[in-house]
């Protein structure tokens, strides 16, 4: 089945700082969608984003289908920002999520 | 307000009993889909429906079991047949199949002792 692996593991910043967080897939894909898990376990759909390139806010991602890859910048990062960034790609009927990337963002 | 509601937030249960978990969407979704996640990991699809009366098992359906009778419910049993059933439980919708965008509940963690 399709593999998802994101980059890094771990992250962590000071407040204003930028980051950017990989998704790497194995094969073709008709949905990749990030997701932020606040720390009360709620999932929040950031972008529904199979390619392309998307904005909103101080976020935004891009997809590289034919490279099979997906970007997620978040610009001048807040203590809110914290949590864990989802990548999640549909592969033989079902959405196929990484491991995620845990965010700490430091006041 | 369209969304997806789960109860109860918190559940604790002993072992050996079966447990049920809600899952409401008023989104006109015909999809939904059951998730477990465990501690530090990602999720894990334990059953799908993409319509009424019909469901299908994910990765990890042993010791679980839905029913999808009404387009806005698809409640998860967890039986005693479940080996490990303590995790964070999730519930999902789509207007279609999986290529189209997915939305969470907020969740049910279950506790068994």
């Amino acid at each position: 089945g399709i593999q998802v692996e994101q980059s890094p593991p771990d992250l962590i910043l000071q407040e204003g700082a930028n980051s950017t967080l990989r998704c790497n897939f194995s094969d073709s894909v008709n949905n990749l969608q990030w997701f932020h898990q606040n720390p009360w376990g709620q999932l929040i759909n950031l972008f529904y984003i199979p390619s392309g390139t998307k904005q909103n806010g101080r976020l935004s991602a891009t997809t590289v289908a034919t490279e099979r890859y997906s970007l997620l910048y978040i610009s001048s990062s807040q203590t809110t920002d914290s949590g864990v960034y989802f990548c999640a790609v549909d592969g033989s009927e079902k959405l196929v999520f990484g491991k995620g990337t845990k965010l700490t963002v430091n006041p | 307000d369209g969304g997806i509601t789960q109860s109860p937030k918190y559940l604790f249960r002993k072992e050996g009993q079966n447990v049920t978990l809600s899952c409401e969407q008023n989104l006109n979704h015909d999809a939904m889909y059951w998730y477990r996640q465990d501690p530090g990991q990602g999720l894990r699809l334990i059953y799908y429906s993409q319509i009424v009366n019909d469901f299908q098992k994910g990765d990890i359906a042993e010791g679980y079991s839905v029913s999808r009778e009404k387009k806005e419910s698809f409640p998860l049993t967890v039986t005693s047949a479940q080996k490990n059933p303590t995790a964070f439980y999730l519930c999902a919708s789509s207007y279609g199949r999986y290529s189209y965008e997915q939305y969470f509940g907020p969740g049910t963690r279950l506790t068994v002792t």
